[in-house]
């Protein structure tokens, strides 16, 4: 499965948009870019997955590049509860479901 | 209720004692694994079952075991537990469906060897 590579953390401020971007430069066709959250003591938890260009849900936008060698997470508007790391990851189509998780990106929301 | 399960959530013991977490779910999910999680690092995969009797080693599957005698219930056991096995553990389910679904983890054992 391709590695991936992220910034081990990021500060922000309540109400702003935090983008958090993913390298994973050897991604094969057959892979998905999906992203997990995880609060202290807590499992990790799904946010959002996409194959190529953009996704959107409740929680957050997933913008891919045509070449899908990197991605980037965006949190609109992030609040205090938005703390936690996030980690991206590469998961492959009748690969068994293994997940390979890297450090991920510890996010904190300040005042 | 929580649809993913471990028991317990908390485990002190001592070196040479012989250990065994729990994990039971409800949602149906054929799809079983086991991680830990070492502070400040991303999870890692120790075992995994596709289906009952169906047992996958993971990355770094020495000095455990698993047991998977039903669908809804997925056990790791540490026979001999060492120090360096102290560690977050995390047990997830996922469908059948499709490799690349959502993987739905419980809140986690925290295991202390001494």
């Amino acid at each position: 499965l391709a590695k991936t590579t992220q910034p081990i953390s990021m500060d922000s401020y309540e109400g702003q948009e935090v983008n958090i971007t993913c390298s994973h430069n050897n991604i094969a066709t057959n892979d998905y870019i999906t992203w997990y959250q995880q609060f202290p003591s807590q499992g990790p938890r799904f946010i959002i997955q996409g194959y190529k260009t953009k996704v959107t849900n409740e929680v957050a936008s997933l913008f891919i590049p045509a070449d899908r060698k990197s991605s980037t997470l965006s949190l609109p508007r992030v609040s205090l509860s938005d703390t936690a790391v996030y980690y991206c990851l590469v998961a492959r189509e009748n690969q068994g479901g293994k997940l390979i998780f890297g450090q991920g990106t510890e996010l904190s929301v300040k005042p | 209720d929580a649809d993913v399960t471990q028991t317990p959530r908390n485990r002190i013991t001592k070196t040479g004692k012989r250990i065994m977490l729990e994990c039971s779910q409800t949602k149906g999910h054929d799809r079983m694994y086991w991680y830990r999680q070492d502070p400040g690092l991303g999870l890692r995969l120790i075992y995994y079952s596709f289906d009952v009797k169906d047992i996958n080693k993971g990355e770094i599957s020495d000095g455990y075991s698993v047991s998977r005698q039903a669908q809804a219930k997925f056990s790791l056991s540490l026979e001999s537990a060492i120090p360096n096995q102290t560690a977050l553990y995390f047990c997830a389910t996922q469908t059948a469906r499709d490799s690349t679904d959502t993987q739905y983890f419980g809140p986690g054992t925290r295991l202390t060897v001494l």
